[in-house]
């Protein structure tokens, strides 16, 4: 079975400064990775993936991402935050068996305050 | 513009009933989704489709019914038997097989039982 831990119910960061929002994953053979932001009332939309290659993902936004294969991790990062980032935050995992089926951490609720 | 159209956006329901949500895309994907999403629990698969006249049951299934006549459309029917079906339910699609493709969103329909 796979799965996808987003430890953090809610991160607050200051504007400008750096933000990290933080991701493990368990599943059978190699991962495929995502992060989906959602804001309010509305559906997912992709930021980023990580397939193979590159450890750093870069995505939508200004966000990138860090695989961490010993470490089992996928943290969603950007170097400057914006308040207009403040949003909820989804990890997806799945494995390289066949098929799309995307597991989804339990979100996380990004605030940035000026 | 290509995209998937979820409908009604807001739905009200009276316990015993049954209802049905609408879910179409014209990105031409093979594989369609069901997610529902509750506060704190991420999203969590009902039902999926690789292909026409094909799906199985994800995670949740219980309560819920799918049909998929249509590469285009995959309707979810909530069922009296759902013991608590008030909730967002968001629709998604994606290249099919192998291919680690991301999901593309609908914008989500709410269903309450009053």
């Amino acid at each position: 079975a796979q799965s996808v831990a987003q430890p953090e119910d809610q991160v607050n960061v200051a504007e400008g400064n750096p933000l990290t929002v933080k991701c493990t994953y368990s599943v059978s053979g190699n991962p495929y990775l995502f992060w989906y932001v959602q804001y309010p009332n509305r559906g997912l939309q992709f930021l980023l993936k990580y397939i193979t290659g590159d450890n750093l993902v870069k995505g939508s936004y200004g966000f990138e991402a860090e695989f961490n294969k010993s470490q089992t991790s996928f943290h969603l990062k950007k170097p400057s935050a914006l308040v207009s980032d403040s949003a909820l935050y989804f990890c997806a995992v799945r494995g390289t068996g066949g098929g799309n089926k995307l597991t989804f951490g339990t979100g996380t609720q990004l605030k940035v305050e000026l | 513009d290509g995209g998937i159209t979820q409908s009604p956006k807001y739905l009200f329901r009276k316990e015993g009933q049954n209802v049905t949500l609408s879910c179409e895309q014209n990105l031409n994907h093979d594989a369609m989704y069901w997610y529902r999403q509750d506060p704190g629990q991420g999203l969590r698969l009902i039902y999926y489709s690789q292909i026409v006249n094909d799906f199985q049951k994800g995670d949740i299934a219980e309560g819920y019914s799918v049909s998929r006549e249509k590469k285009e459309s995959f309707p979810l029917t909530v069922t009296s038997a759902q013991k608590n079906p008030t909730a967002f339910y968001l629709c998604a699609s994606s290249l099919s097989g192998g291919a680690p493709g991301e999901l593309f969103f609908g914008e989500g329909s709410r269903l309450t039982v009053l």
